[in-house]
């Protein structure tokens, strides 16, 4: 079974540009998770799709947007980058939605994105 | 303020040494998850603990979830170098604010 696959891997953008992440889940999984990891916050929360319906989100400003498509599949923007954003940006893919707090996360290697 | 505390932060010890980090809340969690992540690499799930006082065990690793549901440690019995990695504790709240709550995580190099 294949797993969590993001794209790109790397990515070098300039501030005040926009930049779009894609994730594809495990085969099967329905829900999709968005996570930023930087040395000094560590992992926080972004957002989670489910059924392609937003279901919860995380303490970012609006710059950060994501949808979800029939197929699962996730996509994450942001919009007017500043050079706060540079980061590891995760995307966890699960059977079930969290609310029911009863599943596991299953990670991608992410994508590591420099704002200059 | 972080609501998973992680610690110690940092752990460096030789090989065939005993190590435990302790991941705690004042918050009560439906769940909690274990993580390993590698440089440049996506955490990869270690073990998923749900009932207050369970015990599990993955070979030489020691994955405990408090009575009360809201702290966990894990204990690793004579490191190996390939232990090495960033090791991360995640809560799960359940109902409506269900979403993984990461701690900052203990980075622990096994030397040789």
């Amino acid at each position: 079974k294949a797993g969590v696959t993001q794209t790109p891997r790397y990515l070098i953008k300039t501030r005040g540009q926009q930049v779009t992440l894609s994730c594809s889940p495990i085969s099967g999984h329905r829900s999709v998770s968005w996570y930023q990891q930087t040395p000094g916050q560590g992992l926080q929360f972004l957002f989670e799709y489910f059924s392609e319906t937003q279901r919860n989100k995380g303490n970012f400003p609006g710059r950060f947007s994501g949808r979800q498509f029939s197929n699962s599949r996730s996509e994450m923007n942001v919009s007017t980058l500043e050079l706060g954003d540079s980061a590891l940006y995760l995307c966890a893919s699960s059977p079930f939605q969290f609310t029911g707090g009863r599943t596991e996360a299953f990670f991608g290697q992410g994508t590591r994105l420099t704002v200059v | 303020t972080q609501l998973l505390e992680q610690s110690p932060q940092f752990l460096s010890i030789q090989e065939g040494e005993n190590l435990t980090v302790y991941c705690n809340s004042s918050s009560v969690f439906s769940s909690l998850q274990w993580y390993r992540q590698e440089p440049g690499e996506g955490p990869v799930l270690l073990v998923t603990v749900v009932t207050g006082g369970e015990v599990k065990k993955l070979k030489r690793l020691t994955f405990q979830f408090g009575d009360a549901r809201k702290d966990s440690s894990l204990h690793i019995t004579a490191a190996q170098p390939g232990d090495t990695g960033l090791y991360l504790c995640a809560g799960l709240l359940g109902g409506s604010q269900g979403n993984l709550i990461f701690g900052k995580g203990t980075k622990l190099s096994v030397k040789p």
